[in-house]
Protein backbone atom coordinates (compact mmCIF):
# COMPACT_ATOMS: atom_id res chain seq x y z
CA UNK A 1 0.00 0.00 0.00
CA UNK A 2 1.32 3.28 -1.30
CA UNK A 3 -0.97 5.36 0.63
CA UNK A 4 -0.51 8.31 3.38
CA UNK A 5 0.77 5.67 6.70
CA UNK A 6 0.50 6.63 10.28
CA UNK A 7 1.57 5.33 13.37
CA UNK A 8 0.32 4.14 16.21
CA UNK A 9 -3.20 3.93 15.10
CA UNK A 10 -4.24 3.77 18.72
CA UNK A 11 -2.72 5.60 21.41
CA UNK A 12 -4.04 5.42 25.32
CA UNK A 13 -2.72 7.49 27.94
CA UNK A 14 -2.36 9.05 31.40
CA UNK A 15 -2.88 12.61 31.58
CA UNK A 16 0.62 14.30 31.75
CA UNK A 17 2.15 11.97 29.79
CA UNK A 18 4.37 12.91 26.50
CA UNK A 19 2.75 11.16 22.85
CA UNK A 20 3.89 11.47 19.58
CA UNK A 21 2.70 10.29 16.51
CA UNK A 22 4.09 9.87 13.11
CA UNK A 23 3.15 10.23 9.94
CA UNK A 24 4.54 8.35 6.19
CA UNK A 25 3.42 10.66 3.31
CA UNK A 26 3.16 9.49 -0.24
CA UNK A 27 7.09 9.29 -1.53
CA UNK A 28 6.23 11.59 -4.35
CA UNK A 29 4.02 14.37 -2.26
CA UNK A 30 5.89 17.38 -1.08
CA UNK A 31 3.16 18.96 1.14
CA UNK A 32 2.06 17.47 4.57
CA UNK A 33 -0.49 18.56 6.92
CA UNK A 34 -1.67 17.65 9.76
CA UNK A 35 -5.68 17.87 11.19
CA UNK A 36 -7.38 16.82 14.26
CA UNK A 37 -11.04 15.55 14.44
CA UNK A 38 -13.03 15.49 17.93
CA UNK A 39 -16.82 13.56 17.96
CA UNK A 40 -19.44 15.73 15.83
CA UNK A 41 -16.79 18.03 14.21
CA UNK A 42 -14.92 17.93 10.72
CA UNK A 43 -11.07 17.86 10.65
CA UNK A 44 -9.64 20.84 11.78
CA UNK A 45 -6.36 22.54 10.35
CA UNK A 46 -2.92 22.12 12.76
CA UNK A 47 -0.14 22.57 10.33
CA UNK A 48 1.27 22.38 7.64
CA UNK A 49 4.62 21.58 5.81
CA UNK A 50 6.04 22.08 2.46
CA UNK A 51 9.06 19.53 2.01
CA UNK A 52 10.93 20.31 5.51
CA UNK A 53 9.68 24.16 6.51
CA UNK A 54 6.73 24.19 8.48
CA UNK A 55 4.54 26.98 6.64
CA UNK A 56 1.46 27.49 8.60
CA UNK A 57 0.46 26.65 12.52
CA UNK A 58 -3.13 26.87 13.65
CA UNK A 59 -3.86 28.30 16.91
CA UNK A 60 -5.22 25.22 17.91
CA UNK A 61 -1.44 24.25 18.37
CA UNK A 62 -0.79 25.08 21.82
CA UNK A 63 2.85 25.12 23.47
CA UNK A 64 2.21 21.55 24.10
CA UNK A 65 2.35 20.58 20.03
CA UNK A 66 5.20 20.28 18.08
CA UNK A 67 5.45 18.96 14.95
CA UNK A 68 8.44 18.11 12.50
CA UNK A 69 9.22 16.66 9.18
CA UNK A 70 13.11 17.40 9.76
CA UNK A 71 13.87 15.68 6.23
CA UNK A 72 10.91 16.53 4.27
CA UNK A 73 9.45 12.76 4.03
CA UNK A 74 8.22 11.59 7.44
CA UNK A 75 6.83 14.13 10.29
CA UNK A 76 5.73 13.58 13.99
CA UNK A 77 3.39 15.45 15.97
CA UNK A 78 4.20 15.38 19.79
CA UNK A 79 1.68 16.27 22.45
CA UNK A 80 3.52 16.96 25.84
CA UNK A 81 1.94 16.89 29.09
CA UNK A 82 -1.41 15.28 27.79
CA UNK A 83 -4.60 16.95 28.82
CA UNK A 84 -7.82 15.31 28.33
CA UNK A 85 -8.78 17.69 25.61
CA UNK A 86 -6.71 16.41 23.53
CA UNK A 87 -8.30 13.24 23.02
CA UNK A 88 -8.99 13.07 19.47
CA UNK A 89 -8.36 11.60 16.12
CA UNK A 90 -5.32 13.31 14.68
CA UNK A 91 -4.95 12.91 10.54
CA UNK A 92 -2.17 13.08 8.51
CA UNK A 93 -2.43 14.04 4.65
CA UNK A 94 -0.05 15.02 1.98
CA UNK A 95 -0.87 16.48 -1.16
CA UNK A 96 0.91 16.14 -4.68
CA UNK A 97 3.82 19.11 -6.13
CA UNK A 98 2.57 21.72 -8.11
CA UNK A 99 -0.22 23.79 -8.30
CA UNK A 100 -2.68 22.54 -5.47
CA UNK A 101 -5.80 21.40 -6.27
CA UNK A 102 -7.45 21.19 -3.23
CA UNK A 103 -6.98 16.87 -3.34
CA UNK A 104 -5.48 15.92 0.12
CA UNK A 105 -4.54 11.81 0.17
CA UNK A 106 -5.31 11.14 3.94
CA UNK A 107 -3.92 8.50 6.32
CA UNK A 108 -6.33 6.16 8.40
CA UNK A 109 -5.46 8.35 11.44
CA UNK A 110 -4.22 8.29 14.64
CA UNK A 111 -6.58 8.02 17.51
CA UNK A 112 -5.80 9.35 21.24
CA UNK A 113 -7.67 8.82 24.25
CA UNK A 114 -6.16 10.71 27.67
CA UNK A 115 -7.04 8.95 30.77
CA UNK B 1 -11.97 34.04 8.79
CA UNK B 2 -13.51 31.93 6.29
CA UNK B 3 -16.55 29.25 7.78
CA UNK B 4 -18.05 26.02 6.26
CA UNK B 5 -21.52 25.35 7.64
CA UNK B 6 -23.32 21.93 6.88
CA UNK B 7 -26.59 22.33 8.69
CA UNK B 8 -27.80 18.81 8.95
CA UNK B 9 -25.46 16.45 11.19
CA UNK B 10 -27.82 13.46 9.65
CA UNK B 11 -29.92 12.64 6.32
CA UNK B 12 -31.39 9.62 5.75
CA UNK B 13 -33.19 8.99 2.40
CA UNK B 14 -34.84 5.84 0.68
CA UNK B 15 -32.80 4.17 -1.84
CA UNK B 16 -33.85 5.50 -5.70
CA UNK B 17 -35.02 8.88 -3.53
CA UNK B 18 -33.28 12.01 -4.37
CA UNK B 19 -30.47 13.57 -1.85
CA UNK B 20 -29.19 16.92 -1.72
CA UNK B 21 -27.18 17.83 1.05
CA UNK B 22 -26.48 21.50 2.23
CA UNK B 23 -23.17 23.62 2.39
CA UNK B 24 -23.27 27.00 3.29
CA UNK B 25 -19.57 29.14 3.29
CA UNK B 26 -18.86 32.32 4.09
CA UNK B 27 -15.69 33.93 2.68
CA UNK B 28 -15.37 37.24 1.30
CA UNK B 29 -12.67 36.18 -1.32
CA UNK B 30 -12.97 33.85 -4.14
CA UNK B 31 -12.74 30.47 -3.02
CA UNK B 32 -12.60 26.93 -4.34
CA UNK B 33 -15.01 24.41 -2.92
CA UNK B 34 -15.09 20.52 -2.48
CA UNK B 35 -17.08 17.60 -0.96
CA UNK B 36 -14.61 14.94 0.47
CA UNK B 37 -16.52 11.75 1.56
CA UNK B 38 -15.40 8.76 4.30
CA UNK B 39 -17.52 5.27 3.79
CA UNK B 40 -17.87 3.37 6.96
CA UNK B 41 -13.98 1.76 7.48
CA UNK B 42 -11.91 3.76 4.92
CA UNK B 43 -10.00 7.36 4.68
CA UNK B 44 -11.37 10.54 4.01
CA UNK B 45 -11.11 11.20 0.48
CA UNK B 46 -11.88 13.88 -1.98
CA UNK B 47 -14.97 13.59 -3.77
CA UNK B 48 -15.44 16.37 -6.38
CA UNK B 49 -14.42 20.03 -6.58
CA UNK B 50 -16.41 22.92 -7.99
CA UNK B 51 -13.90 23.61 -10.35
CA UNK B 52 -14.26 20.49 -12.47
CA UNK B 53 -17.74 20.53 -12.88
CA UNK B 54 -18.11 16.81 -13.33
CA UNK B 55 -19.90 14.68 -11.92
CA UNK B 56 -18.87 11.51 -9.38
CA UNK B 57 -20.60 8.53 -8.57
CA UNK B 58 -23.76 10.29 -10.02
CA UNK B 59 -23.16 13.54 -7.39
CA UNK B 60 -23.11 17.17 -8.71
CA UNK B 61 -22.46 20.60 -7.29
CA UNK B 62 -22.75 23.49 -8.74
CA UNK B 63 -21.25 26.50 -6.78
CA UNK B 64 -24.01 29.28 -6.17
CA UNK B 65 -22.21 32.37 -5.19
CA UNK B 66 -24.66 34.65 -4.52
CA UNK B 67 -26.65 32.15 -2.11
CA UNK B 68 -22.47 31.36 -1.07
CA UNK B 69 -24.05 27.48 -1.24
CA UNK B 70 -22.26 24.60 -3.02
CA UNK B 71 -24.82 21.48 -2.05
CA UNK B 72 -24.60 18.27 -3.30
CA UNK B 73 -27.36 16.66 -5.32
CA UNK B 74 -27.98 13.09 -6.45
CA UNK B 75 -31.06 12.45 -8.53
CA UNK B 76 -31.03 8.87 -7.39
CA UNK B 77 -29.58 7.52 -3.99
CA UNK B 78 -27.81 4.26 -3.76
CA UNK B 79 -27.54 2.13 -0.68
CA UNK B 80 -23.39 2.36 -1.39
CA UNK B 81 -23.68 6.03 -0.94
CA UNK B 82 -23.94 5.91 3.02
CA UNK B 83 -21.24 7.62 4.31
CA UNK B 84 -19.77 10.87 5.89
CA UNK B 85 -19.96 14.12 3.62
CA UNK B 86 -17.56 17.20 4.47
CA UNK B 87 -17.95 20.30 2.33
CA UNK B 88 -14.19 22.36 2.51
CA UNK B 89 -13.18 25.42 0.91
CA UNK B 90 -10.06 26.81 0.43
CA UNK B 91 -9.22 30.72 -0.02
CA UNK B 92 -8.92 32.09 -3.33
CA UNK B 93 -8.29 29.92 -6.26
CA UNK B 94 -5.01 29.56 -8.25
CA UNK B 95 -3.06 27.33 -6.58
CA UNK B 96 -1.41 29.50 -3.50
CA UNK B 97 -3.31 28.23 -1.16
CA UNK B 98 -2.95 25.02 0.80
CA UNK B 99 -4.97 24.94 3.96
CA UNK B 100 -9.05 23.34 3.04
CA UNK B 101 -11.67 24.26 5.99
CA UNK B 102 -13.75 21.80 6.95
CA UNK B 103 -17.60 21.41 7.66
CA UNK B 104 -18.52 19.52 10.68
CA UNK B 105 -20.52 17.12 8.32
CA UNK B 106 -23.53 15.41 7.05
CA UNK B 107 -24.36 11.61 7.71
CA UNK B 108 -26.25 10.23 4.55
CA UNK B 109 -27.85 6.79 4.98
CA UNK B 110 -29.28 5.44 2.48
CA UNK B 111 -32.07 2.80 3.41
CA UNK B 112 -32.80 -0.18 1.31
Amino acid sequence: DTGVSQDPRHKITKRGQNVTFRCDPISEHNRLYWYRQTLGQGPEFLTYFQNEAQLEKSRLLSDRFSAERPKGSFSTLEIQRTEQGDSAMYLCASSRRGLFTGELFFGEGSRLTVL
Amino acid sequence: AQRVTQPEKLLSVFKGAPVELKCNYSYSGSPELFWYVQYSRQRLQLLLRHISRESIKGFTADLNKGETSFHLKKPFAQEEDSAMYYCALIRDSGGSNYKLTFGKGTLLTVNP
